[in-house]
């Protein structure tokens, strides 16, 4: 089946420590994007990319690194710059044949601080 | 730019009660509109879209009309169980179709038995 992969489920990170947050898809959409989402909160864009080798800065990308040099592939690195880390993080993509096309999200990762 | 603003929750319902969230948009043109659906601790699941005016979207036994003169696209549901509890998000799609979805705040759905 068709679908987007996120992993690890949860994750821990050290204080200082850099970690990376991983999104596969495998539905031949061009697009990809990052989300944040705070408890009892909405959805914050932090990235996205609308083909690969190319990427923008969303609301919140401050202390947030991204990379896309496969299709299919679109990594989240949360660095230590980013004093507030704690939260689910959504990754989605699109297909981008025209206006009406849904973004697909995965089942996120959610990051805690040891 | 383009937004979306969605009615305050949480929302508390008692099962086979009549649900309704309110939904509104600003935006250029005609957008396409979407909504979502969020059970705990998931990602966001397409519920239904809408396309056109007057297109009316249904899924599970959800529906929204897309009201362009309202600039409206209210969530609906005859008869919600508690398995309908969840977040749901109403967003929508610029003309172009090359910028994210822009996402409502969402609303918090409890219903109880």
């Amino acid at each position: 089946d068709g679908g987007i992969t996120q992993s690890p489920k949860y994750l821990f990170r050290k204080e200082g420590q850099n970690v990376t947050l991983s999104c596969e898809q495998n539905l031949n959409h061009d697009a990809m994007y990052w989300y944040r989402q705070d408890p009892g909160q909405g959805l914050r864009l932090i990235y996205y990319s609308q083909i690969v080798n190319d990427f923008q800065k969303g609301d919140i990308a401050e202390g947030y690194s991204v990379s896309r040099e496969k299709k299919e592939s679109f990594p989240l690195t949360v660095t230590s710059a980013q004093k507030n880390p704690t939260a689910f993080y959504l990754c989605a993509s699109r297909g981008m044949t025209g206006p009406n096309q849904p973004q697909h999200f995965g089942d996120g990762t959610r990051l805690s601080i040891l | 730019g383009d937004s979306v603003t969605q009615m305050e929750g949480p929302v508390t319902l008692s099962e086979e009660a009549f649900l309704t969230i309110n939904c509104t948009y600003t935006a250029t043109g005609y957008p396409s509109l979407f909504w979502y659906v969020q059970y705990p601790g998931e990602g966001l699941q397409l519920l239904l879209k809408a396309t056109k005016a007057d297109d009316k979207g249904s899924n599970k036994g959800f529906e929204a009309t897309y009201r362009k003169e309202t600039t409206s696209f209210h969530l609906e549901k005859g008869s919600v169980q508690v398995s309908d509890s969840a977040v749901y998000f109403c967003a929508l799609s610029g003309l172009s179709g090359n910028t994210p979805l822009v996402f409502g705040k969402g609303t918090r759905l409890s219903v109880i038995a």
